[in-house]
């Protein structure tokens, strides 16, 4: 089964830091580009960045350009989100997808995180 | 980047048609056919509904169709049932080489 599930959510301060990772199973990984989108409480889905099948070109949501970055394991089949100086505004249910067919066609159930005092 | 532009709601009875709308500019929806759409019912993680403005990947219903013209993108969903009762997004590829969202879209199935 095409599988993506994401950990590293919690609770962290402003200005705090959190790793986010996603366990990808099912699929040969190194194949396919991924993509992180989160979607704060009661609001919408937001693209936050992406990265290419071996990790050398990234892309980032302007807002968060400069604080977050995105890897991947291949080795390990495994997508990371580095969380840097977290505002309020960062508090969203983060999701991890497949690119695919032009979208995205696989995603996680998502990791919760909240950024308060 | 902006978020496209959605209807916050639209609403159908049960074996009716409904048209959701997606508006960029030519720097996404109206620059490249790289238009997607996600069903995403409450608390679950969306679902790939349409590719590249009007294919439907395997397993999704042909109730469900999209299509474009000019910055507009549009779903259509026709003969509605309850199970697609909804929040809708559109997506497209941008100029920037990111996506981006619509603000997407509540169906009520009445």
């Amino acid at each position: 089964e095409v599988q993506l599930v994401e950990s590293g959510g919690g609770l962290v301060q402003p200005g705090g830091s959190l790793r986010l990772s996603c366990a990808a199973s099912g699929f040969t990984f190194s194949s396919y580009w991924m993509e992180w989108v989160r979607q704060a409480p009661g609001k919408g889905l937001v693209w936050v960045s992406r990265i290419n099948t071996d990790g050398s070109t990234t892309r980032y949501a302007d807002s968060v350009k400069g604080r977050f970055t995105i890897s991947r394991d291949n080795a390990k089949n495994t997508l990371c989100l580095q969380m840097n100086s977290l505002r309020a505004e960062d508090t969203a249910v983060y999701y991890c997808a497949r690119k695919n067919f032009n979208g995205m066609d696989v995603w996680g159930q998502g990791t919760t995180v909240t950024v308060s005092s | 980047q902006s978020a496209l532009t959605q209807p916050a709601s639209v609403s159908g009875s049960p074996g009716q048609s409904i048209t959701i709308s997606c508006t960029g500019t030519s720097s996404d929806v109206g620059g490249y056919n790289y238009v997607s759409w996600y069903q995403q019912h409450p608390g679950k993680a969306p679902k790939f509904m349409i590719y590249d403005v009007s294919n439907r990947p395997s397993g999704v219903s042909n109730r469900f169709s999209g299509s474009k013209s000019g910055n507009t993108a549009s779903l259509t969903i026709s003969g509605l049932q309850a199970e697609d009762e909804a929040d809708y997004y559109c997506s497209s590829y941008t100029s920037s080489y990111t996506w981006v969202f619509g603000g997407g879209t509540k169906l009520t199935v009445l």
